[in-house]
């Protein structure tokens, strides 16, 4: 079974800041690693998502996130954050295995921008 | 808007009630999928029906009753929850169950607190 570590709990930054929040998945196989949103308030709704192919992934609202299959990470990155991107923010990992289909997320990480 | 919707979005209840919550998706998938969501852990993913058929249960105590009378439709039944059942429920929705590629769609979830 697959698993997934958010080292950082919560993350303090002041705008223009420069963001990379980690995310370490376990499992061998093939995978589809996701990034997911929920700002304050509102549904969890998707930033970006890797399949195949390109290991950098660009996503919405200028975030971008790195496939390193070497290092079983996919952490989430953004050159100059705004104070609406205060949300909170989850890593997810979904193996290839056959009757193993299911989503699994990381604890999150809360990101909090001061203006 | 995802075209996931939950109703209601808060409820408060004691131990020896009975309630339901709905999710309806409006997007012609066929896969739909109940989540916990609590403090400090991940998502807990709880049920998934495909194509009207429960797939998955992960575990979930019978005080929690899933039903899913159609494709576009979802019911979780609570009866004698206890108090550490308090937490975010969120449904969600895919295109089909298993398949590598499918992106899930959340709802906005159902603030449950339980006295």
């Amino acid at each position: 079974a697959q698993s997934v570590s958010q080292h950082n709990h919560h993350v303090i930054l002041s705008e223009a800041a420069s963001l990379e929040l980690g995310c370490n998945y376990s499992y061998g196989g093939t995978v589809n690693l996701f990034w997911y949103v929920q700002y304050p308030g509102q549904h969890l709704q998707l930033l970006l998502k890797y399949f195949s192919g390109d290991p950098l992934v660009k996503g919405i609202k200028g975030f971008e996130a790195e496939f390193i299959k070497s290092k079983f990470s996919f952490n989430l990155r953004k050159p100059s954050v705004q104070w609406s991107d205060t949300a909170e923010y989850f890593c997810a990992v979904r193996s290839d295995d056959f009757g193993n289909e299911k989503l699994t997320f990381g604890t999150g990480t809360r990101l909090t921008i001061i203006p | 808007e995802t075209g996931v919707t939950q109703t209601p979005r808060h409820l408060v209840m004691g131990m020896t009630n009975k309630k339901s919550l709905k999710c309806e998706q409006h997007l012609g998938h066929n896969a739909m999928y109940w989540y916990k969501q609590s403090a400090k852990k991940p998502l807990e993913l709880m049920f998934v029906y495909s194509l009207e058929e429960r797939v998955e249960n992960n575990s979930v105590p019978s005080r929690f009753s899933p039903e899913c009378p159609n494709s576009s439709h979802l019911f979780l039944h609570l009866h004698t929850l206890q108090p550490e059942d308090s937490a975010l429920y969120l449904c969600a929705s895919s295109q089909d169950w298993g398949r590598l590629h499918n992106e899930q769609f959340f709802g906005p979830g159902t603030r449950l607190t339980v006295l």
